[in-house]
């Protein structure tokens, strides 16, 4: 099983606050590096998929690093608003014969306060 | 739009009865995938298949057994449900074509009793 650890497990901010958090990855056999948003009574839903060395991906005010010789990402949200409040699932894909297997980490739960 | 669908938002079945959760997929895609959600246990893959009639096994697939008999459709079987398989349920589809981005479905609340 791929050991895929995010930390902190848990977050309390206050909104305006800009945050971020680690997923951390064995490097052999990278494919890509996904993050997903799940929010309470929803589905978790895919914010960024990273392939490259150094790749930057940018959405609103969220934004991801991605660093694979050294296994790991960090997930930014800068000036967090109560509807930023989910978990923020990473899932490394090692492609190939994996058919596309997900490891999700245990995630980071994100509490924005008003 | 992209749509996973699953057959049920909530079950309760009792101990030692057979549970069927379905889901379907409208886009097409060639991977399938089965989960269960625990509290402080994140996401843990159960099955998966990659074609109809082929599956693999997950981290977890003691207790379940999965039918892919249909492209679109991809079935989780619990032969002989416990209480310990009390837990949120979520199905997954992805394409190779698409960095195997998976979307999910709206999950199963299963209890057993």
């Amino acid at each position: 099983i791929l050991n895929v650890e995010q930390s902190p497990q848990s977050l309390h901010v206050q909104e305006g606050d800009s945050t971020n958090f680690t997923c951390s990855f064995p490097s052999s056999n990278f494919y890509a590096l996904h993050w997903y948003r799940w929010e309470t009574a929803k589905s978790p839903e895919a914010l960024f998929v990273m392939t490259l060395n150094g790749d930057e991906k940018k959405k609103g005010r969220i934004s991801a690093t991605l660093n694979t010789k050294e296994g790991y990402s960090y997930l930014y949200i800068k000036g967090s608003q109560p509807e930023d409040s989910a978990t923020y699932l990473c899932a490394p894909n090692a492609g190939g014969t994996s058919y596309g297997k997900l490891t999700f980490g245990q995630g980071t739960i994100l509490t924005v306060h008003p | 739009d992209v749509k996973v669908t699953q057959s049920s938002r909530y079950l309760v079945k009792r101990t030692g009865e057979k549970v069927f959760l379905e889901c379907v997929q409208d886009m097409d895609h060639e991977n399938m995938f089965w989960y269960r959600q625990d509290p402080g246990l994140g996401l843990r893959l159960i099955y998966f298949s990659y074609d109809v009639k082929m599956k693999e096994k997950g981290d977890i697939p003691e207790g379940y057994s999965v039918s892919r008999e249909k492209k679109e459709r991809f079935s989780l079987i619990l032969e002989s449900a416990s209480t310990n398989q009390t837990s949120m349920y979520l199905c997954a589809s992805s394409s190779p074509e698409g960095w195997n981005e998976q979307f999910f479905g709206p999950g199963t609340r299963l209890t057993v009793l």
